[in-house]
């Protein structure tokens, strides 16, 4: 079936560092993939989307790059900040379908 | 903000009871989505609607219901509630009747005590 692994978090930085969080997928087919972030308190918000192998989607100083050759969709920022703390997302669709199927989400947390 | 709904934001009731989450989706949406967010389950899809038909399910249980009406507002119903139904419920909606982008709105959350 169709699944996304995430990496485990919580996951803590310093403002400024380096952010990578880990996602990998199994799907059948050409599924779009996606990144979304859940502040405290709020919904769900789609940070980025990249819907074939090599898109990079970007948003907001985060980019996450389509690697078909590994399944692979993960999310990069070259400088976090405070701001940038929340639950993170990384989700798929099958070409068609109509579920979006969720990772486990990784808690974030900047530190000043 | 997303421009989808959902109405109550929080809402606290007893086992056995039954409740109704609402969701009015963004301007020109005609499908509207039900995920059920919860900590041992993580975020699982339970059913859409497309202009006022079921399009697809996913893990929805038996004692659970939604329904899309002419407005193309939708209502989850929730009956014979049990604790472990406490969990944060989110719609989400998107123009056409395959998800492509989904908008969510900021989901109701629901204790049963």
């Amino acid at each position: 079936g169709n699944s996304v692994t995430q990496m485990e978090g919580p996951v803590t930085l310093s403002e400024e560092a380096f952010l990578t969080i880990n996602c990998t997928y199994t799907a059948t087919g050409y599924p779009s993939l996606f990144w979304y972030v859940q502040y405290p308190g709020e919904g769900l918000q789609l940070l980025l989307k990249a819907t074939k192998a090599d898109d990079k989607g970007s948003n907001k100083g985060f980019e996450a790059t389509y690697r078909k050759e590994t399944t692979s969709f993960h999310l990069e920022k070259g400088s976090v900040q405070v701001s940038d703390s929340a639950v993170y997302f990384c989700a798929l669709i099958r070409q068609g379908a109509q579920k979006l199927v969720f990772g486990q989400g990784t808690r974030l947390t900047i530190n000043p | 903000d997303s421009g989808v709904t959902q109405t109550p934001k929080h809402l606290i009731t007893a086992t056995g009871q039954r409740v109704t989450l609402r969701c009015s989706p963004r301007s020109g949406d005609l499908s509207v989505y039900w995920y059920q967010q919860s900590l041992d389950q993580g975020l699982q899809f339970l059913i859409q609607y497309y202009n006022g038909e079921e399009r697809a399910k996913g893990n929805i249980l038996e004692r659970f219901s939604a329904q899309q009406f002419p407005d193309l507002h939708s209502e989850l119903n929730l009956s014979s509630l049990e604790l472990g139904d406490s969990a944060l419920y989110f719609c989400a909606s998107s123009r056409g009747p395959v998800n492509t982008e989904a908008f969510f709105g900021q989901g109701t959350r629901l204790t049963v005590v």
